[in-house]
């Protein structure tokens, strides 16, 4: 059975960092393409990033909106993807969802709130 | 950034009927290698989104033959046969054809 548990999520300030951790399992992460998506408490649904294979140079994707002050990475050893998230803004307050398989597989998210 | 645009917002349908969901994409959603990455997906309340269809028109694991998607290029079409009371929720359609990966606002269905 495929599962993804976030991790991480949290009350934070403006201008904090947050670290997101994906732990998965049920299927071979280090063939997965993974991808993390957040919704807004307006329910709107954000790609955020994605982090191919080793075999594509984990190449790293993102939406202009977090490019420069996010970063996805991934441990293979652990079966975990992660989002470093610094200089978080108001606007960045959203469940976070770590998926895979071109959402095919979501996880059941964590909260992030930024507010002071 | 491709936007898409989903119609209508929210609808009402008794159980056993029929319903429709359109999905408009700004941009053709062909990929260069000839597929079209345009998904749908049903957000139940207090869950997840999950995935219903994929490439148009292919059923995901497990969904049942009520769900029906169609369309092509820009213009797309969730269809949901007879009704049942666990449909209810939010779907969204969203592409994967271009970077970045985007999604509509989404339709709330409502069981009348």
């Amino acid at each position: 059975e495929v599962q993804l548990v976030e991790t991480g999520g949290g009350l934070v300030q403006p201008g904090k960092s947050l670290k997101l951790t994906c732990a998965t399992s049920g299927f071979t992460f280090s063939n997965a393409w993974m991808d993390w998506v957040r919704q807004s408490p307006e329910k709107q649904l954000e790609w955020v990033a994605q982090i191919k294979d080793k075999s594509n140079n984990y190449a790293t994707y993102y939406a202009e909106s977090v490019k420069g002050r996010f970063t996805i990475s991934r441990d293979d050893s652990k079966s975990s993807v992660y989002l470093q998230m610094n200089s978080l803004k108001e606007e960045d307050t959203a469940i976070y969802y770590c998926t895979w398989l071109s959402f095919a597989y979501w996880g059941q998210g964590t909260l992030v709130t930024v507010s002071s | 950034d491709v936007v898409m645009t989903q119609t209508p917002v929210s609808l009402s349908v008794s159980l056993g009927g029929q319903v429709s969901i359109s999905c408009r994409s700004s941009q053709s959603l062909v990929h260069n290698n000839g597929n079209t990455y345009l998904s749908w997906y049903l957000q139940k309340p207090g869950q997840s989104p999950q995935l219903l269809i994929y490439k148009v028109s292919n059923r995901f694991s497990g969904i049942s033959d009520r769900f029906s998607g169609s369309g092509s290029g820009t213009d797309f079409t969730l269809k949901i046969s007879r009704v049942e009371p666990d449909d209810l929720g939010v779907y969204y359609c969203g592409q994967g054809t271009q970077y970045p990966l985007t999604f509509g606002s989404g339709t709330k269905l409502e069981i009348k």
